[in-house]
């Protein structure tokens, strides 16, 4: 059974500073992985998705990458700022089932 | 630019009752989801739904009922609401293929007393 482990569980670090959260999971046969950011009280809000044939994907100040083979994924956050606090979820898609998620990564971003 | 929206942001209720959770899309996508997430526990699947009338049971379905008669409507039923499921309950879709992104409703915050 697919499993996603996220660490750190929590995250507090000076604005301006750059960062790397990390995702894990036991099997590698994905569809694809996403990155999710979800503010307290919120729904969940898709920052970026890589399929399983590629390696990254970036937007903006933030970057993901994939290493399927080991069963990683890192989403790196280029100069954070006090707006990136949030809960961080990385989810895997395996076809015919649903997203199996982490239980997430809490960024505090002081000013 | 609604995608996923859920009927409520917050409801309270009492043990016993019956509860309905409305989730409906805008994208034409196949599969729907319902998950609960609870703190310490992430995101725990429920059901979910791969086209009308079609369900499939999650990690977690014990006291919970689901239906999709449109494809854009997917609805959680708790049978006999019981305090252990106060939570907050988070529909999403995603299309048939699963090449593009998961959205997710905005969630309902469940208090059952």
């Amino acid at each position: 059974k697919q499993e996603v482990t996220q660490i750190p569980a929590a995250l507090s670090v000076p604005e301006g500073e750059n960062l790397v959260l990390n995702c894990s999971f036991t099997d590698s046969a994905i569809y694809n992985l996403q990155w999710f950011r979800q503010d307290p009280g919120k729904g969940l809000t898709s920052l970026l998705l890589i399929q399983s044939s590629q390696r990254e994907q970036t937007s903006g100040r933030l970057n993901a990458s994939l290493d399927k083979s080991s069963g990683r994924s890192t989403l790196y956050i280029a100069a954070s700022q006090p707006g990136d606090s949030a809960t961080y979820l990385c989810a895997v898609y395996q076809a015919g089932t649903a997203l199996i998620f982490g239980k997430g990564t809490t960024l505090s971003v002081s000013s | 630019d609604v995608k996923v929206t859920q009927s409520s942001r917050y409801l309270v209720k009492r043990t016993g009752e019956k509860v309905f959770l409305e989730c409906v899309q805008d994208m034409d996508h196949e599969n729907m989801f319902w998950y609960r997430q609870d703190p310490g526990l992430g995101l725990r699947l429920i059901y979910f739904s791969y086209d009308v009338k079609m369900k499939e049971k999650g990690d977690i379905p014990e006291g919970y009922s689901v239906s999709r008669e449109k494809k854009e409507r997917f609805s959680l039923i708790l049978e006999s609401a019981s305090t252990n499921q106060t939570s907050m309950y988070l529909c999403a879709s995603i299309n048939r293929a699963g090449g593009e992104t998961q959205y997710f409703g905005p969630g309902t915050r469940l208090l059952v007393l």
